[in-house]
């Protein structure tokens, strides 16, 4: 089974612009949870998406925001950019069913902005 | 809010002896307790999970302890090889919260041959 996409890898942003971030879950999978990851703050959740539905939300300014598509690929957006945002952003997925809780992240993708 | 302390921040270990990272939680509420290993460039990877109705877990040289009255929980590595240097992460979570993982700052673990 394939495991959580993310796209893209890695991204270069300039102060101010926005960006899409994207996240393929695992085949089955229909829970998507996003987090930041910096060396000063360590994993950080943004929110969390089910059925097309934000369950949970982390504490973020409403310049980051999240949806989740019919065949549970989820997509964040982050709009005005500024220089603290430049993170590793990582998705996970889970199957979110009876006692299902287990979450598997994938790569990452690398947001510089400058 | 969950508020998840891990310690300690970096060990060093030489290859064939044990690791133990700890762990401590605040909200006594959470019931789901995961942990994962981080390679450089690469996203975290689940590698042991135990909820709060059992005390211990085991996976080959990977063991897991929960003390839901104390609420701390602790990764134990025995055996140690140069494969498990990596960092290491706590989480916490509860399932009325459910996908929000709280998470522990990171344990730099590396093995020397």
């Amino acid at each position: 089974k394939a495991g959580v996409t993310q796209t893209p890898r890695y991204l270069i942003k300039t102060r101010g612009q926005q960006v899409t971030l994207s996240c393929s879950p695992i085949s089955g999978h229909r829970s998507v949870s996003w987090y930041q990851q910096t060396p000063g703050q360590g994993l950080q959740f943004l929110f969390e998406y089910f059925s097309e539905t934000q369950r949970n939300k982390g504490n973020f300014p409403g310049r980051f925001s999240g949806r989740q598509f019919s065949n549970s690929r989820s997509e964040m957006n982050v709009s005005t950019l500024e220089l603290g945002d430049s993170a590793l952003y990582l998705c996970a997925s889970s199957l979110a069913w009876a006692s299902s809780y287990e979450q598997y992240f994938g790569p990452g993708t690398r947001l510089t902005v400058t | 809010g969950e508020n998840v302390e891990q310690h300690p921040s970096t060990l060093s270990v030489q290859e064939g002896d044990s690791a133990v990272i700890k762990c401590t939680y605040s909200d006594s509420a959470s019931n789901y307790f995961p942990w994962y290993k981080q390679e450089l460039g690469k996203g975290p990877q689940l590698i042991i999970d135990i909820r709060s109705n059992v005390g211990e877990k085991k996976d080959q040289r990977i063991a897991v302890t929960l003390n839901k009255t104390a609420k701390h929980f602790s990764l134990h590595i025995t055996e140690t090889q140069p494969e498990d240097s990596a960092v290491y992460f706590c989480a916490a979570s509860r399932t009325d919260s459910w996908g929000k993982f709280q998470f522990g700052a990171g344990t730099q673990v590396v093995v020397t041959p």
